[in-house]
């Protein structure tokens, strides 16, 4: 069971946008829309931020959202804030009824 | 609310055992399915393990099986991770995760977690 892969790090400034990627294979991201994203602020448990694919919990902004296409999932978080700047790690359960997650991508705001 | 506490924790030796325990409450424990997932230092999560609400399935990370059995009482409300054979690179935080009702395949609800270190 590999890891899921994704950017190690991604950056942007206050107001932008930008979009995380989860690359995994037919067994899991792209066999199933059971894609989750964490966030993780330092020193602090993980959040999800979004789950099968494309929902948000109540009590997350709109301004993340979240899409896939084939073996790809990504995170988008649009209007970036200095609250965003975080560890991100995508989730997908898999054809042998586990879960992997993703390396991790560190979020920095400029 | 609902909360989840984990405990048990502590240094180790290579090849000893430890069981960690997880005390919930807030929510109707026997009806929602668990899991394990880990932390190493300055590392990514990694899944460990999960276990129906009725404790009739339980499935493991390759990195662990054999060597981890995860359990649950709910007469007690407890979650427990029963780990032998430790070795160095199973040394990490160790958060309880709650799923979430029905035929949703996410986690919703972490404990603050238990630091397991495996040294000599």
């Amino acid at each position: 069971q590999s890891a899921l892969t994704q950017p190690a790090s991604v950056s942007g400034s206050p107001g932008q946008s930008i979009t995380i990627s989860c690359t995994g294979s037919s067994s899991d991201v792209g066999g199933y829309d059971y894609v989750s994203w964490y966030q993780q602020i330092p020193g602090k448990v993980p959040k999800v931020m979004i789950y099968h694919v494309t929902k948000r919990p109540s009590g997350v902004s709109d301004r993340f959202s979240g899409s896939k296409s084939g073996n790809t999932a990504s995170l988008t978080i649009s209007g970036l804030q200095a609250e965003d700047e975080a560890d991100y790690y995508c989730g997908s359960y898999t054809r042998r009824s586990t879960w992997l997650f993703g390396g991790g991508t560190k979020l920095t705001v400029l | 609310q609902v909360q989840l506490v984990e405990s048990g924790g502590g240094v180790v030796q290579p090849g000893r055992s430890l069981r960690l325990s997880c005390a919930a409450s807030g929510f109707a424990f026997s009806t929602y399915g668990m899991h394990w997932v880990r932390q190493a230092p300055g590392m990514g999560l990694e899944w460990v393990a999960v276990i129906a609400y009725d404790g009739s399935n339980q499935f493991y990370a390759d990195s662990v099986k054999g060597r981890f059995t995860i359990s649950r009482d709910n007469s007690r409300n407890t979650l427990y991770l029963q780990m032998n054979s430790l070795r160095r690179e199973d040394t990490a935080v160790y958060y309880c995760v709650k799923a979430p009702p029905g035929p949703n395949y996410y986690m919703d609800v972490w404990g603050p977690g238990t630091t397991v270190t495996v040294s000599s």
